[in-house]
């Protein structure tokens, strides 16, 4: 699976929109971008995922640069409850084995 | 809430000892995943059965193994436990349909957290 590099914190006021920014620029032409968060120490949630196109969710936007380099998750209007760690993984399509590798993501906090 | 069930919730233990971790997939759900999350290693996947096979091996060591039953749920067991093997285990599932489709979404249960002293 293609490397991932997020920043390891952001800040976002409650309110605002958060876009949290992840590099994969190895990332080939069939494999997906998966985005996951996981507030404090609960299991992981699953946001949203795209391959080439834009996707929009209830929960968030995902925005992929033509090229596939770069994704940009977007809240559209963070709460406090979106406080958590935020990761963004590639995933390549191998048949029958489909973990997930996770990275070290993006501590995200929104401040009131 | 997820759908996927996992029990106990805490589990604290002594060093040597074995115990097994249970997980309920989402009803209609044929994979169950393994992950591990320790303060110094992040969430490792471990191991990946569907329809009560064997799929993928991860990270797991030899004293870890796995088992899903012709229900569908998965036991994870751990023996000759060590300090180390503190941490927090995560089972999640999926359909396993379209890859990159609706149905290959994995989704997390609550975790179980394990404490060896």
């Amino acid at each position: 699976d293609a490397k991932t590099t997020q920043p390891p914190s952001m800040d976002c006021a409650e309110g605002r929109a958060a876009n949290l920014p992840c590099n994969h620029s190895t990332i080939s032409g069939n494999e997906y971008v998966y985005w996951y968060r996981q507030i404090h120490s609960q299991g992981p949630q699953y946001i949203i995922h795209g391959l080439k196109n834009n996707e929009t969710n209830e929960m968030a936007s995902l925005i992929i640069t033509e090229d596939r380099k770069s994704s940009t998750l977007i809240l559209p209007h963070a709460t406090l409850r979106d406080t958590a760690v935020y990761y963004c993984i590639v995933r390549r399509p191998s048949g029958s084995a489909r973990q997930l590798t996770f990275g070290s993501g993006t501590q995200l906090t929104v401040l009131p | 809430d997820s759908g996927v069930t996992q029990t106990p919730k805490h589990l604290i233990t002594a060093t040597g000892q074995r115990v097994t971790l249970r997980c309920s997939p989402r009803s209609g759900d044929l994979s169950v995943y393994w992950y591990q999350q320790s303060l110094d290693q992040g969430l490792q996947f471990l191991i990946q059965y569907y329809n009560g096979e064997e799929r993928a091996k991860g990270n797991i060591l030899e004293r870890f193994s796995a088992q899903q039953f012709p229900d569908l749920h998965s036991e994870l067991n751990l023996s000759s436990l060590e300090l180390g093997d503190s941490a927090l285990y995560f089972c999640a599932s999926s359909v396993e349909g379209l890859e990159g489709g609706p149905q290959d979404t994995q989704y997390f249960g609550p975790g179980t957290r394990l404490t060896v002293l």
